[in-house]
């Protein structure tokens, strides 16, 4: 059974940093891009970073481009989201999914929640 | 950027009944790359549909999907209590970014 969960989230304040990590089993990560898809508090759901399955492509959202990072470690089965120069605005829930390039998004773990705030 | 609009933004209806949800882009969806998404409070989202008209593993044949170019359906036949939730579309064709639309909430009346 597919299972993703993730970790990390917390509460930062703005400018401060954070990094999401994300543990997966019961598949062959190796063969899959996987990505971050946020909600924040009563809101819908954007889409954030993918990273196909050799890190040779990662894309990022224009909100977030130049402050978060997407990486994994297939040898530990993990996939990262590094966050700096965080913001109020993205205090959200984080999911991790599995799914990037011209793929659907097929499995969501439960998500982290990240809150910005002084 | 594909701007994807979904109609109507909120849905009463009563168990039994026919509903259907629009998701609108603003440009071409090449290769039907549309998926939709169920989201109930509390939880994750769970993909329902994918390629515009595919059902995703375990999804029962109430749910079907349609469309092509800039229109595509959500249709769920007969609604049970279940199926009230918040439902979401997303484009993933080309590049990224694969953006959502805004969602549509399916209340009961």
């Amino acid at each position: 059974e597919v299972h993703l969960v993730e970790s990390g989230g917390g509460v930062v304040r703005p400018g401060g940093s954070l990094r999401l990590s994300c543990a997966t089993s019961g598949f062959t990560v190796d063969d899959y891009g996987m990505g971050w898809v946020r909600q924040a508090p009563g809101k819908g759901l954007e889409w954030v970073a993918g990273i196909n399955k050799n890190s040779a492509t990662r894309s990022h959202a224009d909100s977030v481009k130049d402050r978060f990072t997407v990486s994994r470690d297939n040898a530990r089965n993990s996939l990262y989201l590094q966050m700096n120069s965080l913001r109020a605005g993205d205090t959200a829930l984080y999911y991790c999914v599995r799914g990037f390039l011209r793929g659907p998004l097929d499995y969501w773990g439960q998500g982290t929640l990240v809150t910005v705030s002084s | 950027e594909i701007v994807l609009t979904q109609s109507p933004g909120t849905l009463s209806l009563s168990p039994g009944e026919r509903a259907t949800l629009s998701c609108r882009a603003s440009q071409d969806i090449r290769d039907r790359y549309l998926a939709w998404y169920q989201q109930k409070p509390g939880q994750a989202p769970r993909l329902l549909i994918y390629g515009a008209s595919s059902r995703a593993t375990g999804i029962p044949d109430r749910f079907s999907g349609s469309g092509s170019g800039t229109d595509f359906t959500l249709t769920i036949s007969r609604l049970e209590p279940e199926d009230f939730a918040v439902y979401y579309c997303q484009q993933y064709s080309g590049s990224p970014p694969y953006t959502f639309g805004r969602g549509t909430k399916l209340e009961m009346k």
